[in-house]
């Protein structure tokens, strides 16, 4: 079946980096728009990044422009959020989701992975 | 930018029915998606494109969308449904996905 799983949360200090992956599995990664979602503590969803299925179109939110970069590796079947410059409000637990198509539209997030928490703290 | 709007909290008797909404701008002209989050869980997709339902998703759930608002409606509610329940469009002038704040529903 569908599996995604994130790794690569942890603590870090306000300004430093972090990479966030996405393993995927039971599905060919190589079909789907992937998508990155995070949710504060105690807060809502927050959509941060969609990355088309073969990495040629990516979209980010105004919060994490210029600071995250998505890519994808599907040799490798997973998904990458390169996090940079971060800030207190970027403290969340980071969802990555399949899109339900190669390419985002109005399309649902089907399949979605457990999360990995990123906590910003000095 | 897009903005979507949903109440706080919905109560519910067991075995009521629980109507969640979701409010937007010409909404009803936009695909809605609903997720169902349970605490220290992912989202998972209850209704997808207004009114569809996942095959593992009970018939209980049902939605629907028009004009400023959609609704999700849960029949028959069970102590099971009580969670975090979320909206999500697609922003066609930013390319953006936007998500509801979520409503919490209370099984009472």
């Amino acid at each position: 079946q569908v599996q995604l799983a994130e790794s690569g949360g942890g603590v870090v200090q306000p300004g430093r980096s972090l990479r966030l992956s996405c393993a995927a599995s039971g599905f060919p990664l190589n079909s789907y728009a992937m998508h990155w979602v995070r949710q504060a503590p105690g807060k809502g969803l927050e959509w941060v990044a969609v990355i088309s299925n073969d990495g040629s179109n990516k979209y980010y939110a105004d919060s994490v422009k210029g600071r995250f970069t998505v890519s994808r590796d599907n040799s490798k079947k997973t998904l990458y959020l390169q996090m940079n410059s971060l800030g207190l409000d970027d403290t969340a637990v980071y969802f990555c989701a399949r899109d339900d198509s190669d390419f985002w539209g109005g399309n649902p997030l089907d399949s979605w992975g457990q999360g990995t928490l990123v906590t910003v703290s000095s | 930018s897009y903005e979507l709007t949903q109440p706080l909290s919905v109560s519910v008797a067991l075995g009521q029915t629980a109507r969640i909404t979701c409010e937007g701008d010409n909404i009803g002209g936009k695909n809605v998606h609903w997720y169902q989050q349970k605490p220290g869980q992912a989202p998972l997709l209850v209704i997808y494109r207004d009114r569809h339902r996942p095959s593992a998703i009970p018939e209980r759930f049902s939605g629907s969308s028009s004009g400023r608002t959609a609704t999700l409606t849960i029949s028959r509610a069970q102590a099971g449904d009580e969670a975090d329940y979320y909206c999500h469009v697609w922003d066609s002038s930013t390319a953006y996905l936007v998500f509801g704040g979520g409503t919490k529903l209370t099984v009472l």
